[in-house]
């Protein structure tokens, strides 16, 4: 059974660091194609990136708002996929969930999100 | 980069027929895909490559993408399916939501 953790969300000020991690268990890690993606209180769904597997060329993207703030990168020995977020905005308070990304460009898989709030 | 248009609610009797669209620009030239997501829970997919089912969503969900429009339809709809329900799709190597329809079965 598929299961990805969030973990590392919590209360940031303006302008702030966070990390973000997601431990993955279930299936083949470093064969996946992994994304974020966050919701903030009330709205909808919203991509913030997404990294390939390595023999893809472990290449990134990135939605608009977070490009040259959020960095994802991902562990393979610890089936770990990491977001790590700076210069933070209130604008991205959200929870932030991690997701397999399967052909077709759907996400398949979901974990429980965490929360991240960003507040003075 | 496109956006994608739903309709903010949909509303529809036990055992009738829901229909919920998702217009963009040229969508029908992308694969289109739908999410579930019920208070307080993690979205769930239910519609990818515009018709397959993952396994273990019911026959009553179904999908088609042609146009400018997708369209996820719930055949016999029941109470348990009263939730969210999200588009995507992607476009220009970025990925784009819908704003997302309440289903509510009344």
């Amino acid at each position: 059974e598929v299961q990805l953790v969030e973990s590392g969300g919590g209360l940031v000020k303006p302008g702030g660091s966070l990390r973000l991690s997601c431990a993955a268990s279930g299936f083949t890690f470093s064969n996946a194609w992994m994304s974020w993606v966050r919701q903030a209180p009330g709205k909808g769904l919203e991509w913030v990136g997404r990294i390939k597997r390595k023999t893809d060329g472990g290449t990134t993207d990135y939605a608009a708002p977070v490009k040259g703030r959020f960095i994802i990168s991902r562990d393979d020995s610890k089936n770990r996929l990491y977001l790590q977020m700076n210069s933070l905005k209130t604008e991205d308070t959200a929870v932030y969930f991690c997701t397999t990304d399967i052909p077709g460009g759907a996400f398949d898989s979901w974990g429980q999100g965490t929360l991240v709030t960003v507040s003075s | 980069s496109s956006e994608l248009t739903q309709p903010p609610s949909v509303s529809v009797s036990p055992g009738q027929t829901a229909s919920i669209t998702c217009s963009g620009d040229k969508l029908g030239d992308k694969y289109a895909c739908w999410y579930q997501q019920k208070p307080g829970q993690s979205p769930i997919l239910v519609i990818y490559q515009d018709s397959r089912r993952p396994s273990g969503i019911p026959e009553r969900f179904s999908g088609s993408n042609s146009g400018n429009t997708a369209t996820l339809t719930i055949s016999g709809t029941q109470a348990m399916d009263e939730a969210d329900y999200y588009c995507q799709a992607w476009d220009s190597s970025t990925v784009i939501f819908g704003g997302g329809t309440k289903l509510t079965v009344l």
